[in-house]
């Protein structure tokens, strides 16, 4: 159970382009999904928290009308990068929370973006 | 803002032997998890700790959650190969979010 999944898994894209990321949970509903960017050898940095069915917090210093985000259902979130550029290029990954534990999170395989 | 202290960054060791690592922070963390992330791939969950003192084992794993609430330490026994990987260990709140330790990077020799 508590599995997430992500697609595309890599995209390379075009300097200018928007790039759409699908973050599903695939066998539970998750009101809360969090999006994170995560450069080589280094940790994960929360971009912001999607919230089923309202907007989404963004963290301070993340671009909301560059990072766009929906949470249209219990289970999908979409993250959308707007006129990317080549700094855009990163790991993006989404977690879900189940539910049945307060903060326990559950990640999504990651999405490889490289902005040429 | 809330910051995780994780040491050691790395650590190169022969199979067979254990590994310890931890996290400190200067706040309080309601929950404490670790987690496992290997090239190209997202973390996956390790182990969850919910109340200060808990002490849990996930097979070889064995995580603690540090009475002042504060820390959290992740020991592997008897490492083998497929150990390798960056571990994460991560505080999380009342409102749901996570902050993440700079990760220690395990490398196993066989």
């Amino acid at each position: 159970g508590a599995v997430v999944s992500q697609h595309p898994s890599w995209v390379i894209c075009k300097s200018g382009t928007s790039v759409k990321i699908e973050c599903r949970s695939l066998d539970f509903q998750a009101t809360t999904m969090f999006w994170y960017r995560q450069f080589p050898k280094q940790s994960l940095m929360l971009m912001a928290t999607s919230n089923e069915g309202s907007k989404a917090t963004y963290e301070q210093g993340v671009e909301k009308d560059k990072f766009l985000i929906n949470h249209a259902s219990l289970t999908l979130s979409t993250l959308t990068v707007t006129s990317a550029h080549p700094e855009d290029s990163s790991f993006y990954i989404c977690s879900a929370r189940s539910g049945r534990a307060d903060n326990e999170q559950f990640f999504g395989p990651g999405t490889r973006l490289t902005v040429l | 803002g809330q910051q995780l202290n994780q040491s050691p960054q790395s650590m190169f060791i022969q199979e067979g032997e254990d590994v310890s690592m931890n996290c400190t922070s200067s706040s309080i963390f309601n929950t404490w998890l670790w987690y496992k992330q290997e090239p190209g791939e997202g973390p996956v969950l390790l182990i969850a700790l919910y109340k200060a003192g808990e002490l849990t084992s996930n097979g070889r794993l064995t995580a603690q959650f540090g009475i002042t609430r504060k820390d959290s330490f992740l020991n592997i026994s008897a490492s083998i190969p497929s150990d390798v990987g960056i571990y994460f260990c991560a505080g999380g709140t009342s409102y749901g979010k996570l902050t993440f330790g700079q990760g220690t990077i395990l490398t196993v020799h066989p």
